[in-house]
This record gives structure tokens, sequence and C-alpha cells, in this order.
């Protein structure tokens, strides 16, 4: 497809239990970013991929959160030992980082967690 | 990234011009003001954005101050489906580091 595709769409998990959410950005795009909105808030910073370069992974709130993007492509983000307050969606947006275009993000339809 | 102000909450007629301004009176000469919307229950969607001079396209128009300190998004006619967070961010144009978003106006369209 054209656009950023996040699976699943929705995801309802038990506490303590390990979850992973996927995204496929643009066909290349180099930038790769997660967020979390948790109902009625803004949007929180997770990680951000670019390129080769190492990720920018200070918005992991801790260690129980991880992400890949296995050949500059497809992200996953892992939570494990799921909490509570983990219920959130979960988007990712992927972006071409170059000085000829306008560096825009391109946000998918995002996963929506939620943790009983 | 510089930090940006937003009033939190705006309401605007149906049909008339809606002005959503943000400061950024810390922004650096090689930041640009971009702005993105997020309608209920979608993802963000990007709108516009600018250096120093007014911009425009198909959705709005972008004012930004002389100072470059703020800048002001038009939505020449607004419409029920434009009642959506609205959110102000400065970054460099095509810069290599996370994009971090404050937690914008929310723009109710009355009809």
């Amino acid at each position: 497809g054209a656009g950023v595709s996040q699976s699943p769409s929705n995801k309802v998990t038990e506490k303590g239990k390990d979850v992973e959410l996927r995204c496929d950005p643009i066909s290349g795009h180099t930038a790769l970013y997660w967020y979390r909105q948790s109902l009625g808030q803004g949007l929180e910073f997770l990680i951000y991929f670019q390129g080769n370069s190492a990720p920018d992974k200070s918005g992991l709130p801790s260690d129980r959160f991880s992400a890949e993007r296995t050949g500059g492509s497809v992200s996953t983000l892992t939570i494990q030992r799921t909490q509570q307050e983990d219920s959130a969606v979960y988007l990712c947006a992927s972006s071409l980082a170059s000085s000829s275009n306008t560096g825009e993000l391109f946000f998918g339809e995002g996963s929506r967690l939620t943790v009983l | 990234d510089a930090k940006t102000t937003q009033p939190t909450s705006m309401d605007c007629a149906e049909g008339r011009a809606a002005n959503l301004p943000c400061n950024h009176s810390t922004i650096s000469g090689n930041e640009y003001v971009y702005w993105y919307r997020q309608i209920h229950s979608q993802g963000p969607q990007y709108i516009i954005h600018g250096l120093k001079n007014n911009e425009t396209n198909e959705m709005a128009s972008l004012i930004i101050t002389e100072d470059r300190k703020s800048s002001t998004l038009i939505l020449p006619h607004a419409t029920l489906r434009d009642t959506a967070v609205y959110y102000c961010i400065v970054r460099r144009h095509f810069g290599n580091e996370k994009l971090t978003f404050g937690t914008g106006t929310r723009l109710t369209i009355i009809p």
C-alpha cells in the first residue's frame, strides 16, 4: 500500500503478557518513529530510527519497551510484561529525511493496546 | 527542537476563518515551523510548514512574524471536518532527530 501500515489495529492482552506491534513504513522512507497516545493525551515520543544510525531511544518509558527495525524497513515495538498503564494507541510514522522534500511525517492509523 | 506554546482550545464558527496562534520564541535560524492536525481516532496529518515567508497550500495558510518568534495557522473557511487538535512544531527541515509534539490546540468548529 501507499501509506504507513500498522498491525494489529487492536490488541487486548492480559497484564504480564508480552506484545509485539508492527509497522510497515512507506517504501524508501529512511526515518521511522514510534509514539504512543494515552486516552485524551498528546503524543508521547518513544523511539526514532534514521537510516543506519543508532536509534534515539530517549523516549522509551522503561526497559520493558524495545524496538527494532530490520533491513531499514519494517519495525517491531515490543512491550514485555505489560502493565495496565501501557494501554494506549501506539502510532508509527515514517518520513524521507532529505533536503529535497518537506520532511513531512506520514502516520499510520495506530495500534490500540488494551491491557486488562 | 525549540519549545512551542499554543492555546489549549479554541472555537470557530463554521464558514469563518480559524486563526490558530503559536509562540516559538526560542526558534533558531535553521528551524522550520510545521503544523499537523489530529482528527479524532486518526493519526496526525501534515498541514503546512514554513521558514520565514508566508506559505499557502490547499489546506491552509501560514503566517510567520518577521522575528519568527510566532506564527498563525489560518484555515480560511472552516468546516465541521476541521474539528481536530492542531499541533505547532519547530524542527530542522530534514533534521535527523526526534519530532516532539506538544499538547496542541483543540479546535472546535461550531455549526
